[in-house]
């Protein structure tokens, strides 16, 4: 079946620095990847959603300067958290959309703490 | 945008018994409905979907039901195991940019 490799799994890092995310899918084109914060006890939130070779569209309230998103390929996605703070401490997780089939494939999700 | 409530928020059952969450959601464009199981720090896991062309879909002890005109959608589990144990998500998207937007979720606890 289809799959999305992420990494890392988990980070730790301090105020201030930059963390980047890296999903990659591996048997299939992501056409589109979303990314998703969700913080301990609630749902999915879409940070969001980019398109190979295109800027990523934001959803309302998420700084794009913050998160940096690049889809530089049809199988390589990277959020980057820039200038972490302990209220960016969450866990990221990505979803590809396979070919625009409307089949999501969720990857395995980063815990990221910020100290 | 789309809004997708669930109910209830938690869930506790007897093993054997059966458990139903059910969904609303506000945009009649929405046309795919995926239901996901989530355990403690995993990704979601895709347990059934159901797309707007169909009322009722059914895998085994899990079922799932679709009213377009009220636009409610419920995930049923039946003969229910300590192992379905987990926080069950509800979704909804349309067509147009495939985005999924979740609901709160439901944690599901079984009791042997």
């Amino acid at each position: 079946g289809a799959v999305v490799s992420q990494h890392p799994s988990w980070v730790i890092c301090k105020s201030g620095t930059s963390v980047k995310i890296e999903c990659r899918s591996l048997d299939f084109q992501a056409t589109t990847m979303f990314w998703y914060r969700q913080f301990p006890k609630q749902s999915l939130m879409l940070m969001a959603t980019s398109n190979e070779g295109s800027k990523a569209t934001y959803e309302q309230g998420v700084e794009k300067d913050k998160f940096l998103i690049n889809h530089a390929s049809l199988t390589l996605s990277t959020l980057t958290v820039t200038s972490a703070h302990p209220e960016d401490s969450s866990f990221y997780i990505c979803s590809g959309d396979r070919e625009g089939l409307l089949v999501y494939t969720f990857g395995s999700g980063t815990r990221l703490t910020v100290v | 945008g789309e809004n997708v409530e669930q109910h209830p928020s938690t869930l506790s059952v007897q093993e054997g018994d059966s458990a139903v969450i059910k969904c609303t959601y506000s945009d009649s464009a929405s046309n795919y409905f995926p239901w996901y199981k989530q355990e403690l720090g995993k990704r979601p896991q895709l347990i059934i979907d159901i797309r707007s062309n169909v009322g009722e879909k059914k895998d085994q002890r899990i079922a799932v039901t679709l009213n377009k005109t009220a636009k409610h959608f419920s995930l049923h589990i039946t003969e229910t195991q300590p192992e379905d144990s987990a926080v069950y998500f509800c979704a909804a998207s349309t067509g147009s940019n495939y985005k999924l937007t979740f609901g709160k979720g439901t944690l599901l606890t079984v009791n042997p």
